[in-house]
């Protein structure tokens, strides 16, 4: 196992376009995080999955934002008519299922609007 | 509510030096984590440590539960120690998530 693994890492997109991230976490974690940094910033939570179930959403992740995890597998981010101040690092991490284990990160994904 | 608090913010140091890195919490916490985050931007994970102390070649750590704060040791600095450093925790009270702190930016000066 190579670990957590981030696609892409970099995204150039004009403003209002749609993209979309994937994670692919460590294969026998159950739970699977989003997080997003942006400059000079800590990482912030946006949402985490427990298997195929998204178990909570930060209030940063606005209605332009969607995250799924079909299979309790690989996770897929997407941004919907991005905005300038979309543009961060978007960071994934997965861990076991128990609260409070340590958490893995991926490479990340930074995106930049243009 | 619940806080993670590093300090300090900046640091510089020249070559050889030690230095001591501070994280507060505002609450009870099952896990405590430092990472190096690297030029390009992925975090790395150097102590998993809700409370005691680790020791990893140069880099030490150590967690007081009951007082609520985590101290991570660097000893003998090498420019290649340079980066941002965050400590990250997971609270008892709350969700169930990992609350990072602000980092602290380590400057090693040759």
């Amino acid at each position: 196992d190579t670990g957590v693994s981030q696609n892409p890492r970099h995204k150039i997109t004009k403003r209002g376009q749609n993209v979309t991230f994937r994670c692919d976490p460590i294969s026998e974690h159950n739970r699977l995080y989003w997080y997003r940094q942006t400059l000079g910033q800590g990482p912030e939570f946006l949402t985490y999955f427990q298997n195929e179930a998204q178990l909570e959403k930060s209030r940063l992740l606005s209605d332009r934002f969607s995250a799924e995890r079909p299979k309790g597998s690989f996770s897929t981010l997407e941004i919907q008519r991005t905005e300038q101040g979309d543009s961060a690092m978007y960071l994934c991490a997965s861990s076991l299922v128990q609260g409070g284990t340590e958490a893995f990160f991926g490479q990340g994904t930074r995106l930049t609007v243009v | 509510g619940i806080q993670v608090e590093q300090s300090p913010p900046d640091l510089i140091l020249q070559e050889g030096a030690n230095s001591t890195l501070r994280c507060n919490f505002s609450d009870s916490v099952n896990n405590l984590q430092w990472f190096h985050q690297n030029p390009w931007g992925q975090l790395i994970n150097l102590f998993y440590i809700p409370s005691g102390t680790k020791q990893n070649g140069r880099l030490s750590a150590t967690t007081v539960a009951t007082e609520r704060y985590s101290l991570l040791y660097i000893s003998s600095s090498q420019t290649t120690d340079s980066g941002v450093y965050f400590c990250a925790a997971y609270f008892f009270q709350g969700a169930q998530k990992l609350v990072f702190g602000q980092g602290t930016r380590l400057t090693i000066n040759p």
